[in-house]
């Protein structure tokens, strides 16, 4: 089975612009969660779609949104970018959601750099 | 609020001794701990899962309800254990939301 897609690996925005990151999960996997990872933070999680319903959000601000289409892959977007949002976004599939927690398959990341 | 704090952000050990990496973890339900790796430009993944009771690649991890901690050990280091590792906790019946500490990063000396 292919591994979890996401695209692009990189980019370079400006302040003030948005940007959409896309993940494709594993095949037959319904939950799609994203992470930010930033040196000082670590991993944080943003948010999860399981069957595409948003499951669970975190502490986020409204800038950053997402969805998950009907074949389970999900884009997340962030708009007005600020320097703080450089960090690498992981996505991470799992073919469960709730009950005892699934094994998350992560992506390689997108990094994302705010000028 | 949940938290997993890794105290050692770096950890270095010589090829055969032991080795633990330390998590500790706030949390006032049930949890589920796991201990996730990643090796140099390989992508995070699972190394085991509490509820298993497993033992991976000779790492075993016990929880202590207790003293709230999910230490990771292995009694023989290898050089191949060289990565960096995330203990991370998640709720039962409520998803995916992990939490993450901030990560060891373990040097096996050869």
């Amino acid at each position: 089975k292919a591994g979890v897609t996401q695209t692009p690996r990189y980019l370079i925005k400006t302040r003030g612009q948005q940007v959409t990151l896309s993940c494709s999960p594993i095949s037959g996997h319904r939950s799609v969660s994203w992470y930010q990872q930033t040196p000082g933070q670590g991993l944080q999680f943003l948010f999860e779609y399981f069957s595409e319903t948003q499951r669970n959000k975190g502490n986020f601000p409204g800038r950053f949104s997402g969805r998950q289409f009907s074949n389970s892959r999900s884009e997340m977007n962030v708009s007005t970018l600020e320097l703080g949002d450089s960090a690498l976004y992981l996505c991470a599939s799992s073919p469960t959601s709730g009950g005892s927690a699934g094994e998350l398959f992560f992506g390689e990341g997108s990094r994302l750099t705010v000028l | 609020a949940q938290r997993v704090t890794q105290p050692e952000k770096l950890l270095s050990v010589f090829k055969g001794a032991p080795v633990e990496l330390k998590c500790n973890y706030s949390y006032s339900g049930s949890p589920e701990l796991f201990w996730y790796v990643q090796y140099s430009r390989q992508r995070l993944q699972l190394l085991l899962r509490h509820i298993s009771r497993e033992s991976i690649k000779g790492f075993t991890a016990d929880l202590n309800k207790g003293e709230t901690s999910f230490h990771l050990k292995k009694p023989f280091a290898q050089e191949e254990d060289s990565a960096m590792y995330y203990c991370a906790l998640t709720r039962l019946n409520t998803g995916n939301q992990f939490y993450f500490g901030t990560g060891t990063s373990l040097t096996v000396i050869p």
